[in-house]
């Protein structure tokens, strides 16, 4: 059965301090690994798609990195904001099966 | 603005009844997908389709059906075989064939009285 488990689950962080979290997926057959950001009453938005093993990728304060031969990726958040609060969301494709399996979100609360 | 709408966003159903949660895109995306979302886990896969007049159960099928007659339209029926009925929709959408992000709709709020 494939998993992808994330941590924390929840992470009050003070308003201009930086965080991070991380998602673990089984590392054999890595196709794509996803993480979306999902505010309370809105859609779940796609931040990153990942698909190389050391890919680093960047929005903004937001980055990310992968590592599929040991199966995990970290989302950093440079300088929180209120409006980075959030359920970041993790989802691994393996190989080119179209089907995510999904995390259960880390839920970030900024404290201003 | 393209874009996915899920309706209605909040249904209450007595047991029993079947209950048809509505999903349109006009992103003209070909795949389109149904997840059920229960607090503490991820997202799991109700249904998906990936072309008009075809699709495929996920790993939680039981009790619901779907149709694909148009490309811009995925309704999710939950039935009253759906034990557990209760929880919180979402649909998405992405291009065919292709394994890039998932565009969402906000969701829809089930609750079985």
């Amino acid at each position: 059965i494939l998993n992808v488990e994330q941590s924390p689950q929840s992470l009050h962080v003070q308003e201009g301090d930086s965080t991070n979290f991380t998602c673990s997926f089984p590392s054999s057959n890595f196709y794509a690994l996803h993480w979306y950001r999902w505010e309370t009453a809105k859609s779940p938005e796609a931040l990153f798609v990942m698909t190389l093993n050391g890919d680093e990728k960047k929005k903004g304060r937001i980055s990310a990195t992968l590592n599929t031969k040991e199966g995990y990726s970290y989302l950093y958040i440079k300088g929180s904001q209120p409006e980075d609060s959030a359920t970041y969301l993790c989802a691994f494709n393996q190989d080119s099966n179209y089907q995510l399996i999904w995390g259960a979100g880390t839920k970030l609360i900024i404290k201003p | 603005d393209g874009g996915i709408t899920q309706s209605p966003k909040y249904l209450f159903r007595k047991e029993g009844q079947n209950v048809t949660l509505s999903c349109e895109q006009n992103l003209n995306h070909d795949a389109m997908y149904w997840y059920r979302q229960d607090p503490g886990q991820g997202l799991r896969l109700i249904y998906y389709s990936q072309i008009v007049n075809d699709f495929q159960k996920g790993d939680i099928a039981e009790g619901y059906s779907v149709s694909r007659e148009k490309k811009e339209s995925f309704p999710l029926t939950v039935t009253s075989a759906q034990k557990n009925p209760t929880a919180f929709y979402l649909c998405a959408s992405r291009i065919a064939g292709y394994t890039g992000e998932l565009f969402f709709g906000e969701g829809s709020r089930l609750t079985v009285l």
